[in-house]
This record gives C-alpha cells, sequence and structure tokens, in this order.
C-alpha cells in the first residue's frame, strides 16, 4: 500500500517570510514525488517533482522541495511567499513502475498581506 | 491547444438516478484516472485505466462504473448505488510510469461538481 500524509491543514504566514508545507509518503520501491496546487473551484496545476537525481528540486512560481529518503519526506518550499501563493497544496506519490497516484489530504495555505 | 476536457463544470441529479461525467484528452496519454475530492479529505482514487479496454479499481470504486473504449475517453458513471455522491470530481491522465526520465506528472481537468437534489 501506499500513503501520503500531510500533517498540517492549515499554514498561515506574512506575505516575504519563508513558506514550508509539509509531506511524508510511505510506499514499497522507488517513489516519484509531485507537488501540485489548485485554487477554488479548479483542477490542480503542478508544481514539481523528484524522480530521480538531486534532492533538491525546482519548479514553477518559485516553488521548490527537498526529497529525503530517510525521513521519507518531500517538503514544498517558497523563500518569499506572495499573497497570490494562497491555495490548496497537495502532495502525491506513485512507485516508480506502477500507475496508481495517491493523493495527500491537502493543506490550506493562507498569505497575509 | 492540448488538454484535458471535463463536462460539464456542474451536474444536478435526483436521488435513485445514475449520471455519466465525461472526460476527454488530446494528449495522447495511455493512462487515465478518476478522483473525488471532498473538503478534508484530499483527492481519493475511484478508477483508474492503464491502457484502452482496461481498467482497475482504485480506493473508492463502490458505486462507480468507467469504461475506456478509446484512448481520448475515460467517462465515469455515479450510479444510484453511490451512497453519497455529492462531491467535486477530477479526471487526470498522464503517460506510462515505464517511460524513464520523461514528463511523468499527471494533468488534470477542471473538474465537474456533482450535487444531489
Amino acid at each position: 500500500a501506499q500513503s501520503v500524509a500531510q500533517p498540517e491543514d492549515q499554514v498561515n504566514v506574512a506575505e516575504g517570510n519563508p513558506l514550508t508545507v509539509k509531506c511524508t509518503y510511505s510506499v514499497s520501491g522507488n517513489p516519484y514525488l509531485f507537488w501540485y496546487v489548485q485554487y477554488p473551484n479548479r483542477g490542480l496545476q503542478f508544481l514539481l517533482k523528484y524522480i530521480t537525481g538531486d534532492n533538491l528540486v525546482k519548479g514553477s512560481y518559485g516553488f521548490e522541495a527537498e526529497f529525503n529518503k530517510s525521513q521519507t519526506s518531500f517538503h514544498l518550499k517558497k523563500p518569499s511567499a506572495l499573497v497570490s501563493d494562497s491555495a490548496l497544496y497537495f502532495c502525491a506519490v506513485r512507485r516508480s513502475n506502477d500507475y496508481k497516484l495517491s493523493f495527500g489530504a491537502g493543506t490550506t495555505v493562507t498569505v497575509r498581506a | 491547444d492540448g488538454g484535458i476536457t471535463q463536462s460539464p463544470k456542474y451536474l444536478f441529479r435526483k436521488e435513485g438516478q445514475n449520471v455519466t461525467l465525461s472526460c476527454e484528452q488530446n494528449l495522447n496519454h495511455d493512462a487515465m484516472y478518476w478522483y473525488r475530492q471532498d473538503p478534508g479529505q484530499g483527492l481519493r482514487l475511484i478508477y483508474y485505466s492503464q491502457i484502452v479496454n482496461d481498467f482497475q479499481k482504485g480506493d473508492i470504486a463502490e458505486g462507480y462504473s468507467v469504461s475506456r473504449e478509446k484512448k481520448e475517453s475515460f467517462p465515469l458513471t455515479v450510479t444510484s448505488a453511490q451512497k453519497n455522491p455529492t462531491a467535486f470530481y477530477l479526471c487526470a491522465s498522464s503517460i506510462p510510469p515505464q517511460v524513464p526520465f520523461m514528463n511523468t506528472e499527471a494533468f488534470f481537468g477542471q473538474g465537474t461538481r456533482l450535487t444531489v437534489v
């Protein structure tokens, strides 16, 4: 079985401050890890992924994430948050050779001006 | 313009009726997925399909059915057996996971909000 945990339902930060959204995963074999963002009543937009290689991956809109195999984590980060980053963020995992893609419960990010 | 199209955006169903949600993609992806989204529960996998004429149950398949007669299309039927069908439904597609170092992320449609009245 595979699963994703996003331990924080909500994250609140001030604009200009660093933003971190936490994600841990459980999967057998090599993981493919993804972050998506969702705005109200819309589909999910892809932000970034870890497949192999460097543990620090960079994605869209200034976001980055660090893969930590020993801690089975893939936390999303942004050095300086913007009000427009306020949205619902999802972490997802699948095994490298499998079609099944599993999502976490999501974290609502609110960035105050 | 490539992408995934879900229709309709809003759908209302009377209790006891079946209803079919449409999902079409022109990305030439082999894999397609249906997810259900409820507040606080994230995305839960209903069904997925690896290739035409093949599909597998996800984590919450009861009360749902799918077909995959064409590569481009993966319709989802919400049957009267689904006890609580009111939710936001998302369709996605991706390339096969066996293709190394390619764009393995899933692409999502804009969703269909189903309400039982």
